[in-house]
């Protein structure tokens, strides 16, 4: 168990409907960054969190939309969704910057399938 | 630009022989770089890290060399066993203080026995 816990593990949903996935970063982290990992892909950034606040952004679809909440869990928002989006979302957290500790420790994902 | 690709996508080994995975970079400001395991199923976990001032660090069996001349990164596992097989990514901060990784697109490592 890596401490990263996101809910729900598995997601099948229709086209065009609107789900939400939930983190729980690591006790005592800061940041939470949300990645896409489509089949045989790489983990393509979507976006950071950093105590409440958005860090940074990366190729995230305006269809998608993510917030931290006060007590840190983040929840990622995908709407109007498309056979495109079935992928592993992963969420990771980090106390604050990864070179300072040693990069992102990772949940175990949620696989979404559009059908 | 943001570029991490890795030279070969899969990669077979002898179980019990030495594992070498190789990654390009492409963004000279990169001075973090982080290598992280991946088996079916499960997230990304981090193996060993390096920073620009280093050329090569050591782990529990496992060794990354950096070559910042020709931008060039690998990972050394030695004594490969069969829970070594997964997918293996580079990843690079890219120079930025955003805090943002930038993940390869990964190569699976297969263990022969």
């Amino acid at each position: 168990d890596s401490g990263v816990t996101q809910t729900p593990k598995h997601l099948i949903t229709a086209t065009g409907q609107r789900v939400t996935l939930r983190c729980s970063p690591r006790s005592g982290d800061l940041s939470v960054y949300w990645y896409q990992q489509s089949l045989d892909q790489g983990l393509q950034f979507l976006i950071q969190y950093y105590n409440g606040e958005e860090r940074a952004k990366g190729n995230i679809l305006e269809r998608f939309s993510a917030q931290q909440f006060p007590d840190l869990h983040s929840e990622l928002n995908l709407s109007s969704l498309e056979l495109g989006d079935s992928a592993l979302y992963f969420c990771a957290s980090s106390v604050y910057t990864s070179w300072v500790s040693g990069g992102y420790t990772f949940g175990s994902g949620t696989r979404l399938t559009v059908v | 630009g943001e570029s991490v690709g890795l030279h070969l996508p899969t990669l077979s080994v002898q179980e019990g022989d030495n594992s070498i995975i190789n990654c390009a970079y492409s963004n000279s400001a990169s001075d973090y770089f982080i290598w992280y395991k991946q088996e079916s199923g499960k997230g990304p976990q981090f193996i060993i890290d390096i920073r620009s001032n280093m050329d090569k660090r050591q782990g529990q069996r496992v060794t990354v060399l950096l070559n910042k001349t020709v931008k060039h990164l690998s990972l050394q596992i030695a004594a490969t066993q069969p829970g070594d097989s997964a997918v293996y990514f580079c990843a690079e901060n890219g120079g930025n203080r955003d805090d943002k990784i930038i993940f390869g697109k990964g190569t699976r490592l297969h263990i022969l026995p």
